[in-house]
């Protein structure tokens, strides 16, 4: 079964600082991964995804992630946080595709002070 | 922008009492899903849906819970007989097609079993 490590459970970080969140996955075969966030108060929204192509994926708000196949890892960067940037970030894997059943990680707390 | 729209937002009930969370997926989507959250855990898949059938349910989608599409519309999960450990946010999703991956989550309804 897949299953999905987020071993950073809560990151605080000054504003302008790098950001990099871990994930890892388990899994042999072709995986297909995401990061959600969900900002205080919202629903999960995605915030990047990686199907094929460029490991290294850019997503929405200068997130960008990279994957690392023989690691297999995922992980979140951001070159300078913003402090609307604190929220829970989640990983989740989609490995089945005829099920379409996302796995997520535990998720990060990110908290950024002003 | 079309959103995944989820009702109550919050439900306090008694343990042994049955709960009706209700869910309106983007109205061109094919695929719907539950997933739930215990304070401080992980978002955990409970249940996939498509072509008006169950598609796939995890461990603890049980014969306490069950799902419906009555009208099209709404997609409902029922918990039949409420337990304290069924305290937890319940998201619904959606999404379009198979080969996006990209999940559409509602706001969640947070249940609260007493």
């Amino acid at each position: 079964a897949q299953s999905v490590s987020q071993h950073n459970h809560h990151v605080i970080l000054s504003e302008a600082a790098s950001l990099e969140l871990g994930c890892n996955y388990s899994y042999g075969g072709t995986v297909n991964l995401f990061w959600y966030v969900q900002y205080p108060g919202q629903h999960l929204q995605l915030l990047l995804k990686y199907f094929s192509g460029d490991p290294l994926v850019k997503g929405i708000k200068g997130f960008e992630a990279e994957f690392i196949k023989s690691k297999f890892s995922f992980n979140l960067r951001k070159p300078s946080v913003q402090w609307s940037d604190t929220a829970e970030y989640f990983c989740a894997v989609l490995s089945n595709f005829g099920n379409e059943k996302l796995t997520f990680g535990t998720g990060t707390r990110l908290t950024i002070i002003p | 922008e079309p959103e995944v729209t989820q009702t109550p937002s919050h439900q306090v009930t008694q343990m042994g009492q049955e709960v009706i969370l209700r869910c309106v997926p983007i109205s061109n989507h094919l695929y719907f899903y539950w997933y739930r959250q215990i304070l401080g855990q992980k978002v955990e898949f409970l249940v996939s849906f498509y072509n008006n059938e169950i598609s796939e349910k995890s461990e603890i989608f049980d014969d306490q819970f069950s799902v419906e599409r009555p009208d099209g519309s709404n997609f409902t999960l029922k918990i039949r007989s409420t337990k304290l450990e069924d305290s937890a946010m319940y998201f619904c999703a959606s999404m379009q097609y198979a080969n996006t991956g990209e999940l559409f989550f509602g706001e969640g309804s947070r249940l609260t079993v007493l």
